[in-house]
């Protein structure tokens, strides 16, 4: 049972350039979100899923694009990097409404864009 | 939106010493969740507290949740090299299916 995976852990891009952020779980958990992680800022939310098919948008949505074809997987988009989305990503999953039963965390992807 | 502001940011204290961590919600909490995070790792789930007056237990770590409040407070006994990191609180905003959470208090133990 592997819970939440992130891949990659590590990421440098150029500005302008595009990429996706990969998360998946294998715990048949309904709930998915993207969360950054900047120092003094805390833990933000960037967009969340409710199940598949389903996206809405969080705290700081700009930039970013998400898409949930299956209830495992749920990945971010970069479509342009900008310096500004230097951060650390978090990708979190709950089995039902994360107020009963809060969120599993993946182990984050570390993206610097130059 | 809902703000969760936790107090201190930072604490250092020595092996062995007790210490609490307070968070305060700006909304009325319909939950409150504890996680621990070690630097360059992921989140470690502690505890879910529910219902005002509720109080857990994890090993030498108690949270307990004052509804009147809006607040909780996270307090280890006799703290360890091993208990040092961030610890993050984090509340379901208006119940809903958006978690929030607060920016962190960085624990060291020294040993």
């Amino acid at each position: 049972n592997a819970g939440v995976t992130q891949t990659p852990k590590f990421q440098v891009l150029k500005t302008g350039q595009s990429m996706t952020l990969q998360c998946a779980q294998d715990m048949n958990h309904e709930y998915m979100s993207w969360y950054r992680q900047d120092p003094g800022m805390g833990l933000r939310l960037i967009h969340y899923s409710v199940g598949a098919g389903i996206t809405d948008q969080g705290e700081v949505p700009n930039g970013y694009n998400v898409s949930r074809s299956t209830t495992e997987d749920f990945p971010l988009r970069l479509l342009s990097a900008a310096p500004s989305q230097t951060s650390v990503y978090f990708c979190a999953s709950s089995y039902s409404r994360p107020s009963n039963y809060g969120y599993t965390f993946g182990s984050g992807t570390r993206l610097t864009v130059v | 939106s809902q703000e969760l502001e936790q107090s201190p940011q930072s604490l250092i204290v020595q092996e062995g010493k007790n210490l609490t961590i307070n968070c305060t919600s700006s909304k009325t909490l319909y939950g409150l969740y504890w996680y621990k995070q070690k630097y360059g790792e992921g989140l470690i789930f502690l505890m879910m507290l529910q219902k005002g007056g509720e109080e857990k237990s994890h090993e030498k770590i108690t949270a307990k949740l004052d509804e009147k409040k809006q607040q909780s407070s996270l307090h280890i006994t006799a703290s360890q090299p091993s208990h040092a990191g961030i610890y993050l609180c984090g509340a379901a905003q208006g119940g809903s299916e958006k978690l929030v959470f607060g920016k962190g208090t960085k624990l060291t133990v020294n040993p």
